[in-house]
């Protein structure tokens, strides 16, 4: 699976969009980008995944650049609740379960 | 709403004894996976089963981790002897199948003394 690279960490306000950025620029054609968030003391949550076409859904939108070799996660309107580690990953879709986790990007919103 | 539960949350425990943590996945997945979670390595897959048969067991240190499903509701993981070194949070996580998004547990917080 290919690497990602995302920033460690990240702050935002209240109220406003959060943008998330990864980098993945080994990305192969059937590797997807899945995100998923940790809150403290919690397991992590599944967020959203996309191959090539921007994605949405009701806790974010994920959008994927033409060549596939960086993604950005956004959340719309970030709570305190938001606060979190995001984990950018990238995978195939095969006959293997793995996730790889890296260190993630932990974002704090603030008020 | 559907969620896949772990017991027990917390676990503190003696080096030697034997530890055993449970997962019932989600009603309906055929697909577990056991996670830890410590500091130094992050989240690291130890193993993960489908239709209850291990598929890869890669990830765990065999003479002393095992990971069994004795019935489609229910995933064990057990560590005998328990060392210092297993200190970590475990995640239990399950799926539709083995390409499909991954729902994770609350976890398991094992401190061995």
């Amino acid at each position: 699976d290919a690497k990602t690279t995302q920033p460690t960490s990240m702050d935002c306000a209240e109220g406003r969009a959060a943008n998330l950025p990864c980098n993945h620029s080994t990305i192969s054609g059937n590797e997807y980008v899945y995100w998923y968030r940790q809150i403290h003391s919690q397991g992590p949550q599944y967020i959203i995944h996309g191959l090539k076409n921007n994605e949405t859904n009701e806790m974010a939108s994920l959008i994927i650049t033409e060549d596939r070799k960086s993604s950005t996660l956004i959340l719309p309107h970030a709570t305190l609740r938001d606060t979190a580690v995001y984990y950018c990953i990238v995978r195939v879709k095969s006959n293997t379960g793995k996730l790889i986790f890296g260190q993630g990007t932990t974002l704090q919103v603030k008020p | 709403d559907a969620r896949v539960t772990q017991t027990p949350r917390d676990k503190v425990t003696e080096m030697g004894q034997e530890v055993t943590m449970r997962c019932q996945p989600i009603l309906g997945h055929n697909t577990v996976f056991w996670y830890r979670q410590t500091m130094m390595q992050g989240l690291e897959l130890l193993a993960y089963f489908r239709n209850r048969a291990p598929l890869d067991d890669s990830g765990m240190p065999k003479d002393r981790f095992s990971a069994e499903m004795p019935d489609a509701t229910l995933a064990t993981l057990k560590i005998q002897p328990s060392e210092p070194r297993d200190s970590a949070v475990y995640f239990c996580a399950s799926g539709l199948g083995v390409t499909d998004t991954q729902y994770f547990g609350p976890g398991t917080r094992l401190t061995v003394l």
